[in-house]
C-alpha cells in the first residue's frame, strides 16, 4: 500500500503570493491531520478532520490559512497570501483507528 | 491538561548503551502512546506504542515502559546504534478513534561510534 502522499516536496514563493499544498491519505484511512514544523515551535496541529468534517482547526495561525477535504481522500492546505513567517515543513498525516502516519511533507520557504 | 513533556532535549550515547527518553502526562482520559522517529528531511514515522493496560512493551531493541500511577511512560533503546541518531517525538490521544495525537518536543538522540 501506498503511504500518504503529499505535493509539491519543496515549494519556493514570494511574499504575498497563495500556496496550495496537497495530501493523499492512504486508503481507507478516516482521518486527516495537517501539521507544521519548525525549530522554534516543534510539531504543531493545524487542523484535523474525520470522515471529511472538519473538527478542530484552532491551531490554524490566521485567516489566511484554509484547508479543505473535498473528498475520503484527498485535502489542500492554502495559504493566502503567504508571509516569511509561513515558512516551515508541512506534514498531513492519515489516521484509523490508533495509528497515525504522516507523509513525507512539503517544505515551504516564503521569501 | 493536554501536554506532554518530554525530556531531555538532546541525549548523547554511545554505541552500545541504552538511550532512555521520558515524557509525562496530565490527562488520565489518554490511553494511547505511541513512539515516533524522525529522520533528517524524513516525516515522522511510528516506532511503537502501548496502550495502559500493559506496563512494557518490546519490540526488538525499542521498549516502552508504562507507569499508569505517575503519569510516564519512557522509551528504551538497547544497544544503541549510529543509526539510531533521529529525533524521537512521544505522544498521547484519548480513546475514541479521531482523536488528535499531542505530541512532546522531541529529543535528538546522537549515538557515537
Amino acid at each position: 500500500d501506498a503511504g500518504v502522499i503529499q505535493s509539491p516536496r519543496h515549494e519556493v514563493t514570494e511574499m504575498g503570493q497563495e500556496v496550495t499544498l496537497r495530501c493523499k491519505l492512504i486508503s481507507g484511512h478516516n482521518s486527516l491531520f495537517w501539521y507544521r514544523q519548525t525549530m522554534m515551535r516543534g510539531l504543531e496541529l493545524l487542523i484535523y478532520f474525520n470522515n471529511n468534517v472538519p473538527i478542530d482547526d484552532s491551531g490554524m495561525p490566521e485567516d489566511r490559512f484554509s484547508a479543505k477535504m473535498p473528498n475520503a481522500s484527498f485535502s489542500t492546505l492554502k495559504i493566502q497570501p503567504s508571509e516569511p513567517r509561513d515558512s516551515a515543513v508541512y506534514f498531513c498525516a492519515s489516521r484509523r483507528n490508533y495509528e497515525q502516519f504522516f507523509g513525507p511533507g512539503t517544505r515551504l520557504t516564503v521569501l | 491538561q493536554q501536554q506532554v513533556k518530554q525530556s531531555p532535549q538532546s541525549l548523547i550515547v554511545q554505541k552500545g548503551g541504552i538511550s532512555i527518553i521520558n515524557c509525562a502526562y496530565e490527562n488520565t482520559a489518554f490511553d494511547y502512546f505511541p513512539w515516533y522517529q524522525q529522520f533528517p528531511g524524513k516525516g515522522p514515522a511510528l516506532l511503537i506504542a502501548i496502550r495502559p493496560d500493559v506496563s512494557e512493551k518490546k519490540e526488538g531493541r525499542f521498549t516502552i515502559s508504562f507507569n499508569k500511577s505517575a503519569k510516564q511512560f519512557s522509551l528504551h533503546i538497547m544497544d544503541s546504534q549510529p543509526g539510531d541518531s533521529a529525533t524521537y517525538f512521544c505522544a498521547a490521544s484519548k480513546g475514541q478513534a479521531g482523536t488528535a495525537l499531542i505530541f512532546g518536543k522531541g529529543t535528538t538522540l546522537s549515538v557515537s561510534s
